[in-house]
Parts: structure tokens; sequence; C-alpha cells
């Protein structure tokens, strides 16, 4: 069992936007501004999309946001694309002894 | 540009100790801040944080698996080891070494090996 919940799936149609929950506790993502959030396509290695909650690396579409409330931090992805099917992982810093923590990850599926 | 690359086995026996070296180019583990972690994830599982090392020296272990874990660096060679005792069937995964961003991310990952353990 993943130390980060997320829904197993979603779905949305080519143009819409659809969000990603990732909920910890009070002692990873509720505490840290240190969530960041990663896309893999099926037999490639996972790709970094999103972090410190919001910040999208150089070469990510704007369509990729991160936002945080509490102890759940959500990826947006607006405009979907085909190309946006894959599965999707976030991951928290969670403090000197456990120290980084993932999410079970979700399956993204474009209708 | 950063670029990270694993090598080692592809098939362990149980009980056996599986070693893994994470080779990379583009960045050197003597600079302040830089940091090289090792992940998993078994076949249509979830991706698994193991261990982490930094320029300093500083080591980090998943909780679970630090009894049988072990992270290394050769900082003349640009490369960081990685060490699991003990297999088991449950071990089978692709591990994957990953660049670790002072903001704690996961910025660049190697291509990943497949390891599967099997008698």
């Amino acid at each position: 069992q993943s130390a980060l919940t997320q829904p197993a799936s979603v779905s949305g149609s080519p143009g819409q936007s659809i969000t990603i929950s990732c909920t910890g506790t009070s002692s990873d993502v509720g505490s840290y501004n240190l969530v960041s959030w990663y896309q893999q396509h099926p037999g490639k290695a996972p790709k970094l999309m999103i972090y410190e909650v919001s910040k999208r690396p150089s070469g990510v579409s704007n369509r990729f946001s991160g936002s945080k409330s509490g102890n759940t931090a959500s990826l947006t992805i607006s405009g979907l694309q085909a190309e946006d099917e894959a599965d999707y992982y976030c991951c928290s810093y969670a403090g000197s002894i456990t120290y980084v923590v993932f999410g079970g990850g979700t399956k993204l599926t474009v209708l | 540009q950063i670029t990270l690359k694993v090598s080692g086995p592809t098939l362990v026996k149980p009980t056996q100790t599986l070693t893994l070296t994470c080779t990379f180019s583009g960045f050197s583990l003597s600079t302040s801040a830089e940091g090289v972690g090792w992940i998993r994830q078994p076949p249509g599982k979830a991706l698994e944080w193991l261990a982490l090392i930094y320029w300093d020296d500083d080591k980090r272990y998943s909780q679970s698996l630090k009894s049988r874990l072990t992270i290394t660096k050769d900082t003349s060679k640009n490369q960081v080891v990685l060490t699991m005792t003990n297999m088991d069937l449950v071990d089978t995964a692709t591990y994957y070494c990953a660049h670790r961003t002072p903001v704690n991310a996961f910025d660049i990952w190697g291509q990943g090996t497949m390891v599967t353990v099997s008698s």
C-alpha cells in the first residue's frame, strides 16, 4: 500500500480538463511544499511534470498545473490531448526519516 | 545535459545479493546539493523509492528496506552503486536511478533495468 493515495483511474475527452488528487498526511504533503508529479508512458521511464507543488520544468506544457490544499495535492491537465494518456504519480518529501513517498499512481485515459 | 544509465544483472536467484550500478554524466556528485536516487517498479505496480545519496555522502533509505540496502558513490567514476541483499521473488521489478534536484524532485531518470528474481 502506497503512502500517498491517488485514484486508480481518471478519464476525459480531448479538450477537457481533468484533475488527479494525491492525498497524504500532515507528515508529508501537508507539511512541505515539496510535491512532485511524474508522467509515465508504457515501457518508459517516468518524466518530471511538476515540482515544488506547482512549478513546471522547462519544456513541460503549461497545460499541466499543480496545487495543494492541506494534505491533498492536485495535478490538473487542461485541454486534454491523446498524448496525455499515461500513468501519473505524485511524490512528496516526508521528513528526515521517511524521506520520500510515492502515490499509487493514476491511469489517465483520453476517451 | 544530464544522462543516467543503469547496469547490472537481469536475473538473480532468491537469497542472492543484487548489485546495480548507475553511471551518469552531465553533473558531478562532488558538487554541492547534487544527489542520485534509486526507485523501483514491480510489473504493473507503482513506483517505490529505495535510496538516495548526496554530494556530501549523506545517505537516505526506505525505512521498509533499510536493513537490506546499501548505497555508495564513486565520484571519480561518476557512478552510484546500490546493493540489495537477500533478494526475493517480490523484488522482481524495473530498477531506475534518477538525478535528485536540490528541491527534492527526480528531474532526470535513467532508462531502468528489469531485474527478475527466480530460481
